[in-house]
């Protein structure tokens, strides 16, 4: 089974500084999705950014990116110039690539982000 | 507007008794998931389903049940079997099992036994 990990229960960042959230995760295949999502204080779910694992470059979505290592199961999300904005609790996700019983998305337990004024 | 919409936003139950929360999508996805979120533990999954008729078991299914009767629909009951029900819901739905996109989610249920 896959598992997500996430090891930092809690981070916090100046105000217009930069922070790297950390993932890890387990699986035996090739082929999936990795993605990070963002749950502010309202508790609405907001997709971040995604990886397919067939992709060698990391993808950037304006001031996220991630660090993407196949190799070492690593997928860790950068926050540039942050905003008080992106304080909220972050997920990292694994979604196999496959049909049937693997195609469940499963989660990390999430990490807490407050941003300093 | 598309979207996925959970009611009730909030919800309370006497021990003992089975509840039912709604989850509807208008977005022609196929798949439909619940999860469940506590203080420390991110989103576990307690079922999903990928078709109509058919449903698997996540990780932490015990005291739960649900239908999928609908491609729309797709109910979570929580039944008396569940010794700690107290807990955030999350339902969510993808369009696709195999091409990479996103999990929508609904806003919640935010459950609580008295």
């Amino acid at each position: 089974a896959q598992t997500v990990t996430q090891s930092q229960p809690e981070m916090s960042v100046q105000e217009a500084e930069t922070v790297t959230l950390s993932c890890t995760y387990d699986t035996s295949e090739s082929d999936y999705y990795l993605f990070w999502y963002k749950q502010p204080p309202s508790r609405q779910m907001i997709l971040v950014i995604r990886q397919e694992a067939y992709k060698q470059q990391n993808a950037t979505e304006n001031r996220f990116s991630v660090n993407f290592q196949k190799a070492a199961k690593s997928f860790s999300l950068k926050i540039s110039d942050s905003q008080l904005g992106d304080a909220a609790m972050y997920f990292c996700a694994y979604r196999s690539s496959y049909t049937g019983a693997n195609s469940k998305l499963t989660f990390g337990k999430g990490i807490t982000l407050s941003v300093r004024p | 507007d598309g979207g996925i919409t959970q009611s009730p936003k909030y919800l309370f139950r006497k021990e003992g008794q089975n509840v039912t929360l709604s989850c509807e999508q208008n977005l022609n996805h196929d798949a439909m998931y619940w999860y469940r979120q506590d203080p420390g533990q991110g989103l576990r999954l307690i079922y999903y389903s990928q078709i109509v008729n058919d449903f698997q078991k996540g990780d932490i299914a015990e005291g739960y049940s649900v239908s999928r009767e609908k491609k729309e629909s797709f109910p979570l009951t929580v039944t008396s079997a569940q010794k700690n029900p107290t807990a955030f819901y999350l339902c969510a739905s993808s369009a696709d099992r195999v091409t990479n996109t996103e999990a929508f989610f609904g806003q919640g249920t935010r459950l609580t036994v008295v």
